[in-house]
């Protein structure tokens, strides 16, 4: 079975521009989540669909987040303008909400790393 | 809002000694898991703990939970190089899917 996939793995970009990334989860997870680890810290989540529509996106910046997932597969995260403070690892994961017995075991992606400059 | 604690975050050890490391958290939560993070690496499922008295384990480490305490502990025997990453908990919060990491625990084993 195929993992989450990301792309690119790396990126640099001068503050301002805009970037985007994009995670292909595991085939047949209905449930996808956009995570941002900053170096030293923990994993916090941005967003989580569940197929194409939005569950929590209580912790997204809106003002320069935004996140898409149109057919309820594939997802696109978008930030723009890009601060020095978004240099992060941005990773992607997904469930498969019928698996309750194992807790809704979340599956990560190798993520992608920023640097803004 | 649900807060999760780690201790210790910074952990040396000697290998073949035996050590522990604590995740508290601040509300009710019947799901807790811990995850390994290698350098430049992804997060690595380890343990998935749903129930009371969980225990589980795999290898060298053990993990426990106590809903009661809210705390859950990563046990680990007979330390080896090997077992070198970051080690994170996270907890499942009131909506499905929903998870809250704690800090991170770097433990280094040395000879």
């Amino acid at each position: 079975e195929a993992g989450v996939a990301q792309s690119p793995r790396y990126k640099i970009i001068e503050k301002r521009q805009s970037v985007a990334f994009w995670c292909n989860p595991i085939s047949g997870h209905a449930t996808l989540y956009w995570y941002q680890q900053i170096l030293g810290q923990g994993p916090k989540l941005l967003i989580q669909f569940q197929n194409n529509g939005v569950v929590d996106d209580s912790q997204l910046p809106k003002d320069r987040f935004s996140a898409e997932r149109l057919k309820g597969v594939d997802s696109t995260l978008k930030i723009q303008p890009a601060k020095l403070e978004d240099s992060a690892v941005y990773l992607c994961a997904s469930s498969n909400p019928q698996t309750k017995l194992r807790g809704y075991e979340q599956y990560f992606g190798p993520g992608t790393r920023l640097t803004v400059t | 809002e649900l807060k999760v604690e780690q201790n210790p975050l910074f952990l040396s050890m000697q290998e073949g000694k035996n050590y522990t490391i604590y995740c508290n958290y601040s509300t009710t939560s019947d799901r807790l898991y811990w995850y390994r993070q290698d350098p430049g690496k992804s997060l690595e499922s380890l343990f998935v703990l749903l129930s009371n008295g969980a225990v589980k384990q795999e290898g060298r480490l053990m993990a426990s939970l106590d809903t009661k305490a809210r705390l859950s502990t990563l046990h680990i025997t007979a330390a080896v190089h090997d077992l070198s990453a970051t080690y994170f908990c996270a907890v499942g919060g009131t909506s499905y899917g929903k998870l809250t990491f704690g800090q991170g625990t770097i433990l280094t084993v040395h000879p």
